[in-house]
């Protein structure tokens, strides 16, 4: 089962504009991250958000947590058409013992 | 090492065979999980270790799925009598703890795409 789901599920965007993907997620987490995938490659981690934090910037990057709501959004400022891949938000949960399950993930498409 | 290292890359097998697929987490890792990815689709978890000890097995699909990490480090999954429906993507990643236990940023390796004819 997979525990978050991003919204939109896909989304195409001109070079230079932002992206916003949005993460919804059912229990409570300790804490909550951002992955890339390119093309069905190795995912590589983004930025990690912690429970007690709302707001984290790395670069273009930019996420928000929202713990009332069980909800985060990834902000890509500018974007450029190596950005585009899939993003995928995962939250670190205790079930008895940490484990970090993945959403369903958005498609992010960037044209030059 | 350096990186986190899956083996083989590709496996193609026929149905009923057993096959095993082999994670080589970085070395100073703690925790070690196995995902399966449809293309497409997100990473599903599978399990996941805390050294040797495996804590959740709750997302293996059924009783032919088994994994090991019998001395903390390397892992194995097995999946037995393979059928079409274990065709996938399957990830290995590592990660250190951020205290109690839980998991802090996770290293991917390249995967193991198996296909069962």
């Amino acid at each position: 089962s997979q525990q978050g789901e991003e919204d939109p599920q896909a989304l195409s965007i001109q070079e230079g504009e932002n992206a916003t993907m949005n993460c919804s997620y059912k229990t409570s987490i300790n804490n909550l991250q951002w992955y890339r995938q390119n093309s069905g490659r190795g995912l590589v981690h983004l930025i990690l958000i912690r429970s007690n934090e709302r707001e984290k910037h790395s670069g273009r990057l930019r996420v928000t947590l929202d713990t009332s709501k069980k909800s985060s959004s990834l902000l890509i400022t500018a974007s450029r058409a190596a950005d585009t891949a899939s993003y995928f938000c995962a939250t670190a949960r205790d079930t008895g013992g940490f484990k970090t399950i993945f959403g369903a993930g958005t498609r992010l498409f960037v044209k030059a | 090492g350096a990186g986190v290292s899956q083996s083989p890359r590709y496996k193609v097998t026929k149905r009923g065979q057993d096959v095993t697929l082999r994670c080589d987490p970085i070395s100073s890792h703690a925790t070690l999980y196995w995902y399966q990815q449809a293309l497409g689709q997100g990473p599903e978890f599978l399990t996941y270790f805390n050294y040797e000890a495996q804590p959740d097995k709750s997302g293996l699909p059924s009783d032919r799925f088994s994994a090991e990490r019998p001395e903390g480090s390397i892992s194995t999954l097995t999946i037995q009598r393979t059928e079409q429906r274990d065709s996938a993507m399957y990830r290995c990643a590592s990660s250190l703890q951020m205290g109690l236990g839980i998991p802090g940023e996770l290293f991917f390796g390249e995967g193991s795409r198996l296909t069962v004819l």
